[in-house]
């Protein structure tokens, strides 16, 4: 069976500390990983996949095979990154059912 | 980038009665479209996935009798929820997926829909 694991429901840092929002998963063969923010009163968008291997907003996340995680870093903490943070897998492609881990609330004091 | 709109936003039914959510994707067609639903402070749940012109498959413990799913276009699933009963109060969102500017196939969501039965 397919799941995603985020041990923390909320994370509180000050703003300019380093920010890692951890995710662990598991999967029968080789899913696709993202990871999905979701802004006060917003909808769910994409914030970036492991496949694409870029940074988004200063947002990085690379995927440990070995130990089936997929955490999101960031260096320095903005306010304006609070917000609810999804880890998720699929199926390789980007158009199959997603799964979603519990959230991570990321909340940055200024 | 691809939008995917949701009617009604917010909706108040009385138990008993049968509700209709629509997704709707407005500038791509979509042949797959998924229905999530998400309890407060909670994740989204996978409901089932709608596929165009066949039957819905749904997830295991979703009653398919009650969540009455029908994707009749490319661009239009709805979501009906019948004999309503308060414990079916959640945030029901759905998503499309599409090419996005990566090149690769992403999935764009709904803002939700908000049931409150009483």
């Amino acid at each position: 069976a397919q799941r995603v694991t985020q041990p923390e429901k909320l994370l509180s840092v000050f703003k300019g500390a380093p920010v890692e929002l951890k995710c662990n998963y598991s999967y029968s063969g080789s899913p696709e990983l993202f990871w999905y923010v979701q802004y006060s009163r917003q909808r769910l968008q994409l914030l970036l996949r492991h496949i694409s291997r870029e940074s988004i907003k200063g947002f990085t996340a690379d995927l440990n095979k070995g130990e089936t995680s997929f955490h999101l870093k960031k260096p320095f903490a903005q306010e304006e990154d609070s917000a609810m943070y999804y880890c998720a897998l699929s199926g390789s492609g980007g158009y199959q059912k997603v799964t979603f881990g519990t959230g991570t609330k990321l909340q940055v004091i200024p | 980038g691809a939008v995917v709109s949701q009617h009604p936003s917010w909706v108040i039914c009385k138990s008993g009665t049968s509700v209709k959510i629509e997704c709707r994707s407005l500038d791509f067609q979509a042949t797959t479209m998924f229905w999530y639903r998400q309890f407060p402070k909670q994740s989204l749940m996978l409901m089932a996935t709608s596929n165009e012109g066949s039957k819905a498959t749904y997830e295991q413990g979703v009653e398919k009798d009650k969540f009455l799913i029908n994707h009749a276009s490319l661009t239009l699933s709805t979501l009906t929820v019948t004999s309503a009963h308060p414990e079916d109060s959640s945030f029901y969102i759905c998503s499309a997926p599409t090419r996005g500017a990566s090149g690769r196939g992403e999935q764009y969501f709904g803002p939700g829909t908000r049931l409150t039965v009483t």
